[in-house]
């Protein structure tokens, strides 16, 4: 039962262009939401986050979207680097005091020059 | 960087025996988390801590216990390892006045 799901288990542009990284979550409860990358044998690091009561959340060349309607968020690379190649991992969390997170599989990003 | 170190980063060990996985952060964070990272799966809560003694159960909890004696240092055991335990171990820790989570470099461990 898997309540963060990131269907796409890669994607590959072109440098310069845009990257487009979807997930989808079903439990209504969650409300805070966050991105992470993580490049090979690292651990994963905290990339950008939205709060429920916003529909966007912009950091540099990184915009974070969130359809509460259809439970889906998404995550805007532009332009796209080299360097951003790395999986990218979805996260989710009811704002509770545990601050548990929900990840999703994750997405392969690969940045070709 | 956060403060957060995984000890060991590498482990091969054998089906049945005992193992315990390190997580030690200087950041004097009050929560600590264990996940395990599989193919096709993310990651995945083991268990966590909010504060010293204070521990919890997360999602894939069974066959793993945890300690927390200090607030710098958060330990996962494997009483009885198994294969299916095979898998790369992280840590995170969190400060509690927001939601994100900082992550170590994480442990590759391995059972045969």
């Amino acid at each position: 039962d898997q309540q963060v799901k990131q269907n796409s288990p890669s994607l590959s542009v072109q440098e310069g262009r845009i990257s487009i990284l979807n997930c989808d979550y079903t439990n209504s409860m969650f409300d805070y939401f966050l991105w992470y990358k993580k490049y090979p044998a690292e651990g994963p690091t905290f990339l950008i986050s939205i709060s429920s009561i916003k529909d966007k959340n912009e950091d540099g060349r990184f915009t974070v979207f969130l359809n509460k309607s259809a439970k889906h968020l998404s995550l805007h690379i532009v332009p796209s680097q080299p360097g951003d190649s790395a999986v990218y991992f979805c996260a989710a969390t009811p704002m509770s005091n545990t601050g548990k997170l929900i990840f999703g599989q994750g997405t392969t990003l690969q940045v070709k020059p | 960087d956060a403060g957060i170190t995984q000890s060991p980063r590498h482990k091969v060990t054998e089906t049945g025996t005992p193992v315990t996985l390190r997580c030690h952060q200087t950041e004097n964070h009050r929560y600590m988390y264990w996940y395990r990272q599989d193919p096709g799966h993310g990651l995945r809560l083991i268990h966590y801590s909010y504060g010293v003694k204070d521990t919890d159960k997360g999602e894939v909890s069974d066959g793993y216990s945890v300690s927390r004696s200090k607030t710098e240092d958060f330990l996962l055991t494997l009483e009885s390892a198994t294969s299916s335990q095979t898998s790369v171990y992280f840590c995170a820790i969190r400060d509690g006045s927001s939601y994100e989570q900082y992550f170590g470099p994480g442990t590759r461990l391995t059972v045969t």
